[in-house]
């Protein structure tokens, strides 16, 4: 069974620029959650989506946006990239929306915003 | 608002010694926690889950955790290290009704000396 797929997986961008990412859950999974790895602010939550609406959302500026599919793939953007923005994204996928806690992670995309 | 303390951003252990990683939490209804695993340039993988029940609970790789309420920890052991378990870790407690968001702690680095 294929895990979760992060693309792309390093990318480079410059101030103002906006990004895409995306992530493929693993088969059978509606639940996407997306994770902001900083060495300064550790892992924070940024939304969850669960057949294709926002069940949640973190702390973060609009400029942080996501959307669901219904085949359940995931796509998270970020708009007027700044240099704080430059982090590891993870994509979460999960069976259900709940406090199972049992997210599968993928490897992230690595953001850098020069 | 919910919070993680993990003890110690980096912790050295002697191949085959004891592995403690100390995690408190804070939380006005009763936790769900979690240990979770990141090996480098990985993403993250869960080791063992709290939700109700008995308070030890054992984990993938020979890890086990017990939650305190009295202590609010929920800290994580293995009774003897292996280069493998060389990693970073992280506890993380999940929220009532907030799906799958997930509050993170600061993460310890094991590092494994042979």
């Amino acid at each position: 069974k294929a895990g979760v797929t992060q693309t792309p997986r390093y990318l480079i961008k410059t101030r103002g620029q906006q990004v895409t990412l995306s992530c493929s859950p693993i088969s059978g999974h509606r639940s996407v959650s997306w994770y902001q790895q900083t060495p300064g602010q550790g892992l924070q939550f940024l939304f969850e989506y669960f057949s294709e609406t926002q069940r949640n959302k973190g702390n973060f500026p609009g400029r942080f946006s996501g959307r669901q599919f219904s085949n359940s793939r995931s796509e998270m953007n970020v708009s007027t990239l700044e240099l704080g923005d430059s982090a590891l994204y993870l994509c979460a996928s999960s069976y259900l929306s709940g406090r199972t806690g049992e997210l599968f992670f993928g490897e992230g995309s690595r953001l850098t915003v020069l | 608002a919910q919070s993680v303390t993990q003890l110690g951003s980096h912790v050295s252990v002697s191949e085959g010694a004891l592995v403690l990683l100390r995690c408190n939490y804070s939380s006005s209804v009763p936790p769900y926690l979690f240990w979770y695993v990141q090996y480098p340039n990985q993403g993250l993988q869960l080791l063992l889950k709290y939700t109700t029940g008995a308070t030890l609970v054992k984990g993938i790789n020979g890890f086990e955790a017990e939650f305190k309420k009295s202590e609010t920890s929920f800290h994580l052991t293995k009774p003897s290290a292996h280069m493998s378990d060389a990693a970073e870790y992280f506890c993380a407690v999940s929220e009532e009704a907030a799906g799958n968001k997930l509050t993170f702690g600061g993460g310890t680095r094991v590092l494994v000396k042979p």
